[in-house]
C-alpha cells in the first residue's frame, strides 16, 4: 500500500500571504495524485486533480505541482475561507486502492 | 449538478452491523464508480470500497472481509454493510462519485456524511 505523508501537520499563515503544502508518497505515484479542502462539519472539497488540475469552479489561487513522489499545493494569498485542513490523495490502477494523507491544517497566524 | 443524499442508524453496539444508504438525487449512476469513505473523529480519511453501475466492486484490503456495497439502480441509490463493528469504526462514512477526467480519478462529489458511533 502507497502511504501518503503530509506536512506540516500545521501552518499558521496571515491572510494574504502565500500557503506552500506538501505531499510524499512512499513510492511513485505518478500524477495520480488529488488534494482537497475540509471545513469543520463539512464534506471534503475536490480542487485539484491530476497533480496539476484544477476542479471546476476552483479558483485560480490554488494551484498543485510535482510528480513521483513529491507533490505541493500552494494557495496564494490567502482568503479567510481558505483556512481549513487540506489533504492529499493517490489512486493504483490495479487492484483499485485510493489512500489519504493524514491532512495539514492551515490556520489564521 | 450531482446531490448525493445519504441516511442509515447512527449508533451501533459492538458485533452489529453498520448499514448505510447513499442517494443519487439529482444525476444518474451513469458509467461512473460511486464510493464509501470514512473519517474517524479528528482523522484522516479511509476508502471503504467502490461499486459501478453494472454491480462491479473493488474493496480496501484491509476491510474487505467485513465489507459489502450494493446498489439498485432502479432507486439511484448505493449501500454499505460492515459487519462485526467495534469501536475502531466510530467514524463519519461519507459516499462519494468517483470522477474519471482526462486519465485522472479523485473524488468529485460527496454525500453529507453520517456518523455512525460504536457503544456498548
Amino acid at each position: 500500500e502507497t502511504v501518503m505523508t503530509q506536512s506540516p501537520a500545521t501552518l499558521s499563515v496571515s491572510p494574504g500571504e502565500r500557503a506552500t503544502l506538501s505531499c510524499r508518497a512512499s513510492q511513485s505515484v505518478s500524477t495520480n495524485l488529488a488534494w482537497y479542502q475540509q471545513k469543520p462539519g463539512q464534506a471534503p472539497r475536490l480542487l485539484i486533480y491530476g497533480a496539476s488540475i484544477r476542479a471546476t469552479d476552483i479558483p485560480a489561487r490554488f494551484s498543485g505541482s510535482g510528480s513521483g513522489t513529491e507533490f505541493t499545493l500552494t494557495i496564494s494569498r490567502l482568503q479567510s475561507e481558505d483556512f481549513a485542513v487540506y489533504f492529499c490523495q493517490q489512486y493504483s490502477t490495479w487492484p483499485p486502492m485510493y489512500t489519504f494523507g493524514q491532512g495539514t491544517k492551515v490556520e489564521i497566524k | 449538478q450531482v446531490q448525493l443524499q445519504q441516511w442509515g442508524a447512527g449508533l451501533l453496539k459492538p458485533s452489529e452491523t453498520l448499514s448505510l444508504t447513499c442517494g443519487v438525487v439529482a444525476g444518474s449512476f451513469g458509467t461512473n464508480y460511486w464510493s464509501w469513505i470514512r473519517q474517524p473523529p479528528g482523522k484522516g480519511l479511509e476508502w471503504l470500497g467502490e461499486i459501478n453501475h453494472t454491480g462491479r466492486t473493488h474493496y480496501n484490503p484491509s476491510l474487505e472481509s467485513r465489507v459489502t456495497v450494493s446498489i439498485d439502480t432502479s432507486k439511484n441509490q448505493l449501500s454499505l454493510k460492515l459487519t462485526s463493528v467495534t469501536a475502531a469504526d466510530t467514524a463519519v462514512y461519507y459516499c462519494a462519485r468517483l470522477l474519471y477526467d482526462r486519465g485522472y480519478y479523485s473524488f468529485d462529489y460527496w454525500g453529507q456524511g453520517t456518523l455512525v458511533t460504536v457503544s456498548s
